[in-house]
C-alpha cells in the first residue's frame, strides 16, 4: 500500500529564517506530487505541483520554492519566512493519470 | 471560472439528522468530484467521489448527489453523529496540461460540520 510522510509535524520559526519541509511517498513509482497551504480555518491553497524529478510548476508567486530532488521526494523551502508564511502545509500524491490526491498529516508552521 | 462554491460555512446538526453541504461549479470541464473529510490539526482524507455521469453514489450513510445541468453536487450524511464533526470540502477535477493524465483538483472553502448530542 501508498503511504506518504511528511515532516516536520510542527514547527516555529522567526521571521526571516530559512525553511525546509519535506515529504516521501512509498509504495508507488512516478506519483505526482503537490504542495497546499490551509491558513486557519481557510480553504486550501495549491502552491505547487510536480509530475517529475525537476518539474516543479507554481500556482502562487510567494517567497516559497519547491524541489524534487528523486521520484518520491517533495521539498518546500523558503530562503527568508514572513509573518504571512505561517500556516498549515499539506503535502499529497496522485497516481500518475489518475485524479484521487492523498494528502499527508500535515506541518503546523508558525512564524513568529 | 476554476472556483467551487461551496455552502454553508458553518453547519450545526443535532445527533441522529441529516446534514447537508453543497457546492456549485462553473467549468464544464470538471470531469470528477470528490469530497474530503478532515479532522483538526489531520490532513483531508478522501470520503466519496462522483463523476458526472452518474447522479447519485451512496457509501454508507454518505450520498452525494449530482446535477450535472444545474452544475451543483451536494453532500448528505444521513444519521450523523458526533464522530462526523469535522470539516469537508468539496472538490473538482480537472486535467492540466504539463502532462497529459495530470490531474488538479480546485476545492471549495470548507463546511465545518458540528453534530451535537
Amino acid at each position: 500500500s501508498q503511504t506518504i510522510h511528511q515532516w516536520p509535524a510542527t514547527l516555529v520559526q522567526p521571521v526571516g529564517s530559512p525553511l525546509s519541509l519535506e515529504c516521501t511517498v512509498e509504495g508507488t513509482s512516478n506519483p505526482n506530487l503537490y504542495w497546499y497551504r490551509q491558513a486557519a480555518g481557510r480553504g486550501l491553497q495549491l502552491l505547487f505541483y510536480s509530475v517529475g524529478i525537476g518539474q516543479i510548476s507554481s500556482e502562487v508567486p510567494q517567497n516559497l520554492s519547491a524541489s524534487r530532488p528523486q521520484d518520491r521526494q517533495f521539498i518546500l523551502s523558503s530562503k527568508k519566512l514572513l509573518l504571512s508564511d505561517s500556516g498549515f502545509y499539506l503535502c499529497a500524491w496522485s497516481r500518475t493519470g489518475g485524479n484521487t490526491i492523498y494528502f499527508g498529516e500535515g506541518s503546523w508552521l508558525t512564524v513568529v | 471560472q476554476q472556483q467551487v462554491k461551496q455552502s454553508p460555512q458553518s453547519l450545526i446538526v443535532q445527533k441522529g439528522g441529516i446534514s447537508i453541504i453543497n457546492c456549485a461549479y462553473e467549468n464544464t470541464a470538471f470531469d470528477y468530484f470528490p469530497w474530503y473529510q478532515q479532522f483538526p490539526g489531520k490532513g483531508p482524507a478522501l470520503l466519496i467521489a462522483i463523476r458526472p455521469d452518474v447522479s447519485e453514489k451512496k457509501e454508507g450513510r454518505f450520498t452525494i448527489s449530482f446535477n450535472k445541468s444545474a452544475k451543483q453536487f451536494s453532500l448528505h450524511i444521513m444519521d450523523s453523529q458526533p464522530g462526523d464533526s469535522a470539516t469537508y470540502f468539496c472538490a473538482a477535477s480537472s486535467v492540466v496540461t504539463l502532462r497529459a493524465g495530470s490531474y488538479q483538483l480546485t476545492f471549495g472553502k470548507g463546511t465545518k460540520l458540528s453534530v451535537i448530542p
